[in-house]
């Protein structure tokens, strides 16, 4: 079975630097998809960023990125120039054969002014 | 376009009851997926449904979870005889096609359920 583990139950950032959340997986399959989401005090999940492991280049979106690391299997989030509304849970997942996607327990970002 | 919808928000029943969460796909859709998120906890994958099939349901407790994607109207979670334990917010999740990680689900608001 897929596993998803981020070790980092609470970080903060001051605004404007940057700020490195971090993941870990665990699968057997070679073509698969890892995502990270935000999901704001409304609750609503939010993808922030996706990467294809078949890529070699790290995904970006804007101030976000990834350190996509298939060989470690480590799927980092870097965000840069970090903004209040950046504050937020962030959820590291993946996703194998077909869509149903696995998540991690969870990192609390808070962004301090 | 619309995104995901799911009513109610926040549901609230007594142990013993009955609970009925609502899920209509973004239009287009014909793929759902229901989520459970734990209090401090990341969401949890139920099952995944096409129209009027089950395609997994391994994540669905055996007892007392069922879960529907009719031909007409929306997918519905539901929960008999609800206990302390399914207070949880469950999220529903549509993709226009399957088969890769690709598609991308997108996420509705989520129904907060409190069992009194």
């Amino acid at each position: 079975a897929q596993t998803v583990t981020q070790s980092q139950p609470e970080m903060s950032v001051q605004e404007a630097e940057t700020v490195t959340l971090s993941c870990t997986y665990d699968t057997s399959e070679s073509d698969y998809y890892l995502f990270w989401y935000k999901q704001p005090p409304s609750r609503q999940m939010i993808l922030v960023i996706r990467q294809e492991a078949y890529k070699q280049q790290n995904a970006t979106e804007n101030r976000f990125s990834v350190n996509f690391q298939k060989a470690a299997k480590s799927f980092s989030l870097k965000i840069s120039d970090s903004q209040l509304g950046d504050a937020a849970m962030y959820f590291c997942a993946y996703s194998g054969g077909y869509q149903k996607v696995t998540f991690g327990i969870g990192t609390k970002l808070q962004v301090i002014p | 376009n619309a995104g995901v919808m799911q009513n109610p928000r926040h549901l609230v029943r007594r142990r013993g009851q009955e609970a009925r969460l609502r899920c209509s796909p973004m239009k287009g859709h014909s793929h759902v997926y229901w989520y459970r998120q734990l209090p401090e906890e990341g969401l949890k994958f139920m099952v995944y449904l096409q129209k009027e099939n089950i395609i997994d349901e391994s994540g669905m407790p055996k007892e007392r979870f069922s879960a529907e994607f009719p031909k007409e109207g929306p997918s519905i979670l539901r929960i008999q005889q609800v206990v302390r334990g399914d207070s949880a917010a469950y999220f529903c999740a549509s993709s226009r096609q399957s088969g890769t990680g690709s598609d991308e689900q997108f996420f509705g608001p989520g129904t907060r359920l409190t069992v009194l």
